[in-house]
């Protein structure tokens, strides 16, 4: 039973389009992430949410929105996708915030042509 | 100037050689360190965590903190080709985990 999923897995959009990346953890944590890793591998947070409250946004264009309608669940939409969103786009989870020991999902990579 | 630094690599060891992979980062406040494995096209895996200056053993793993000097290592004893992956070195800065670049690790048989 996967502890952190996120579908789909892939996505291949054109420029303009809106997408969206689901996640669920089963860990029964009360902190989840969404974290972008570009392609020379850098891992940078975008999002944080501890029981459905948004406690960390990262310098991230608006056309990013997260939703979390519980605690096990954080979605992410991108509005109007540009070449640059094309990324590994990982969700996280941990027991509490602002801890360091994290479980990811098996992320959602996305290519925008 | 980058919050946490690592060399990109590749480094190259043969089996049952020692790897050493360093980290320094920029935050002298920070209190929690972390290493990450990531095999290609997979997710990141916490391996080991250390909040005190000195060494800490998890099995073939020693991590290696001194905060006077800004400077975390992870140590791999008997290196296997299983161990080939990137190393990524996070810091926990202002409640936020923050990643190095990662090291990329090709233990040859």
């Amino acid at each position: 039973d996967t502890a952190v999923s996120q579908t789909p897995k892939y996505l291949v959009t054109q420029m303009g389009n809106d997408k969206s990346i689901k996640c669920e953890q089963n860990l029964g944590h009360d902190t989840m992430y969404w974290y972008k890793q570009d392609s020379k591998k850098f891992l940078k947070i975008m999002f944080s949410y501890n029981n459905k409250e948004l406690i960390i946004n990262e310098t991230v264009p608006n056309r990013f929105s997260p939703k979390s309608p519980d605690k096990a669940h954080l979605n992410l939409h991108i509005n109007s996708l540009e070449l640059g969103d094309s990324a590994v786009y990982f969700c996280a989870s941990s027991q509490e915030p602002h801890t360091g020991e994290l479980f990811f999902g098996e992320g959602s990579r996305l290519t925008v042509l | 100037q980058k919050e946490v630094e690592q060399n990109s690599g590749p480094l190259s060891v043969p089996e049952g050689a020692i790897a050493s992979l360093n980290c320094t980062y920029s935050d002298r406040g920070s209190q929690s360190f972390f290493w990450y494995r990531q095999y290609s096209g997979k997710s990141p895996e916490l391996i080991m965590s250390i909040y005190s200056n000195g060494d800490k053993e998890d099995g073939r793993f020693t991590a290696q903190l001194n905060k006077a000097s800004q400077y975390v290592s992870l140590l791999i004893r008997d290196s296997q080709p299983s161990d080939s992956a990137t190393y990524l070195c996070a810091v926990n800065g202002g409640g936020k985990l923050i990643f190095g670049q990662g090291t990329e690790l090709s233990v040859k048989p």
